[in-house]
């Protein structure tokens, strides 16, 4: 499978200050890459979508000006959580795609905690 | 109703059965089909895709697809306990829908 790198992998902050979680697909150009959420004991749950150059496409209920995505890349998506919140804690986890295949691969996710 | 329902589970099998798990979907027009394993606190992993009715095996995985029934199911054989986790059932439409998951206790 595509190997797909997260960074961090665990980050612990206080509330109000924004993180910037990096997702690199390290052997293929993921020309959409997907941004996931999971909350414990819950399924994946997607936060928005983005092609290479564009901007994203936010899911219904998902705050663009708060989860701000940066595909600027083809090897390379930001996401950061602005102002977090406790209720922002959560495990994401980007997942890039390579043109027209259909196999989705996911990053190792990040956990993230706000204080 | 949702996309891609599965039996949340938990499925408890002993060491060495099959373990069955399933997953129906809403959208007759999907088109390919995942299943993936999830251990705690990790992401999941692609354990295999299927795309034609009927069955595909790898390893000691069976995948099984009945479109005209909207049902995709996989089959573990010889189940062993590190394949304790949760197995999400994912379907391709617009976007990719995903299961909520079954949890897999395969005791020793």
């Amino acid at each position: 499978g595509a190997v797909v790198s997260q960074h961090p992998s665990w980050v612990i902050c206080k509330s109000g200050t924004s993180v910037k979680i990096e997702c690199r697909s390290l052997d293929f150009q993921a020309t959409t890459m997907f941004w996931y959420r999971q909350f414990p004991k819950q399924s994946l749950m997607l936060m928005a979508t983005s092609n290479e150059g564009s901007k994203a496409t936010y899911e219904q209920g998902v705050e663009k000006d708060k989860f701000l995505i940066n595909h600027a890349s083809l090897t390379l998506s930001t996401l950061t959580v602005t102002s977090a919140h406790p209720e922002d804690s959560s495990f994401y986890i980007c997942s890039p795609k390579q043109g027209s295949y259909n196999e989705q691969f996911f990053g190792p996710g990040t956990r993230l905690t706000v204080l | 109703q949702k996309e891609v329902e599965q039996n949340s589970g938990p499925l408890s099998v002993p060491e060495g059965a099959i373990a069955s798990l399933n997953c129906t979907y809403s959208d007759r027009g999907s088109q390919s089909f995942f299943w993936y394993r999830q251990y705690s606190g990790k992401s999941p992993e692609l354990i295999m895709f299927i795309y034609s009715n009927g069955d595909k095996e790898d390893g000691r995985f069976t995948a099984q697809l009945n479109k005209a029934s909207q049902y995709v199911s996989l089959l573990i054989r010889d189940s062993q306990p590190s394949d304790s986790a949760t197995y999400l059932c994912a379907v391709t439409g617009n976007q990719f829908y995903f299961g909520t998951g079954t949890s897999l206790t395969v005791i020793p």
